[in-house]
Formats: structure tokens, C-alpha cells, sequence
């Protein structure tokens, strides 16, 4: 099948302390893994993204880890702040030409101050 | 640049209405997109069109109908609209390999 699962859906950290969301997909042909944060009714906006021929990126308190043998991805986040609540979506390219995108479930983040 | 537009924001639709929704984007992008968003889920992806004149299903096609009109626009249509239809419509588009940009999202309820 084609579809990217998605954990925890809920996450909730002490402000300061790091948060980890982790997503894994089905098609060994996918080769971009970008990640989403959605603000209560707002459009998703692009955090970070990786391609299959890197292992990690960094973005400041972002980094995002691929490990594509395990077909599974990895968001972190160090020294949350109460602005990075919000609901973070991962997404894989898959099918033919890796055109599609198809989005994990989400993960509502809370930071506690 | 205006990016990624979609209209209308909100509709409200009776039961058996059609309706269609329009995108249009900027950014010469090739491939461009349509998902649903539910309550409390993530984005599902109803159509795609790599390029134009190209169409293709996503995971959730059932009910909705499309068309590339040309490289810049790409319109969702509801033939028939039903209550499960209730959701939030996001168009997006991305040039091939690179970031998908989102439209601000259509609110559509069908009572």
C-alpha cells in the first residue's frame, strides 16, 4: 500500500525540553520526506524536508533524520517554546515519479510553559 | 507573487448541489493538487495532475471530479455534494521533486 503512519498523535513537553515525532512509509521508491506545521485554521507551512540520499538536516532547534533501510523518518525539535505549538504533519512522495504526496496523520504538539 | 489561490473560502451547500472549486497558482509549477482535511485529521489527497493535461486519483477520488485547464489551474468539482463531503479543501501545487505550497484552504459544509 501507499501510506505513511504517523506517532504519537499527541504530544506533550515541558517548555525547554525536546520533542520527537516519528513517521514511517511503505514505498521503498519514495524520495522526499517533507514536514508541516498547521496552526489552528491556517494552511500548512513547510518546516523542513529531506531528500532520500541524505541521512539528517538541521534548521536551527530542526532537524529531521531519514533512515531508509527502516523506511522510517524522524522530526526533532530541542528547546521548545510555546510558539511551536501547533499540529506537524510528515509526508512522503510516492507512486509513479514520486509525484503523489500523501501526509501521516498529525501530531498535536502542546508545550507546557 | 499571490502563491497558491483557491476560491471560495467558505460554501455552504445543500444536499444534491454541485459546486466547483477553483485554484490557480503563480509559480509556473507543474504538479498541482487537491486534499480534504477532516476534523482532528490529516491531509488526504483527493486528485493530483503532474503536468498539464494530466490527471490522476489520490486515496479519496470518490464523489469529486477535476480539470487541469491549463498550467496555472486546477479546478475540484462536486457533481452531487453529500454531508461526508463537510471538510476543508486545500489546493496546492509544487514544481517536480520540490516543496508543495498550500493554497489558504476553502471551508465547505453541505447540510
Amino acid at each position: 500500500g501507499e501510506n505513511v503512519e504517523q506517532h504519537p498523535s499527541t504530544l506533550s513537553v515541558q517548555e525547554g525540553d525536546s520533542a520527537v515525532i516519528k513517521c514511517t512509509y511503505s514505498d521503498s521508491a519514495s524520495n522526499y520526506f517533507p514536514w508541516y506545521k498547521q496552526e489552528l485554521g491556517k494552511r500548512p507551512q513547510l518546516i523542513i524536508d529531506i531528500r532520500s540520499n541524505v541521512g539528517e538536516k538541521k534548521d536551527q532547534r530542526i532537524a529531521v533524520t531519514l533512515n531508509k533501510t527502516a523506511k522510517h523518518f524522524s522530526l526533532h525539535i530541542t528547546e521548545t517554546q510555546p510558539e511551536d505549538s501547533a499540529v506537524y504533519f510528515c509526508a512522503a512522495s510516492i507512486g509513479q515519479g514520486a509525484q503523489k504526496l500523501v501526509f501521516g496523520q498529525g501530531t498535536r504538539l502542546t508545550i507546557n510553559p | 507573487n499571490a502563491g497558491v489561490t483557491q476560491t471560495p473560502k467558505f460554501q455552504v451547500l445543500k444536499t444534491g448541489q454541485s459546486m466547483t472549486l477553483q485554484c490557480a497558482q503563480d509559480m509556473n509549477h507543474n504538479s498541482m493538487y487537491w486534499y480534504r482535511q477532516d476534523p482532528g485529521m490529516g491531509l488526504r489527497l483527493i486528485y493530483y495532475s503532474a503536468s498539464e493535461g494530466t490527471t490522476d486519483k489520490g486515496e479519496v477520488p470518490n464523489g469529486y471530479n477535476v480539470s487541469r485547464l491549463n498550467k496555472r489551474e486546477f479546478s475540484l468539482r462536486l457533481e452531487s455534494a453529500a454531508p461526508s463531503q463537510t471538510s476543508v479543501y486545500f489546493c496546492a501545487s509544487r514544481l517536480s521533486g520540490n516543496t508543495i505550497y498550500f493554497g489558504e484552504g476553502s471551508w465547505l459544509t453541505v447540510v
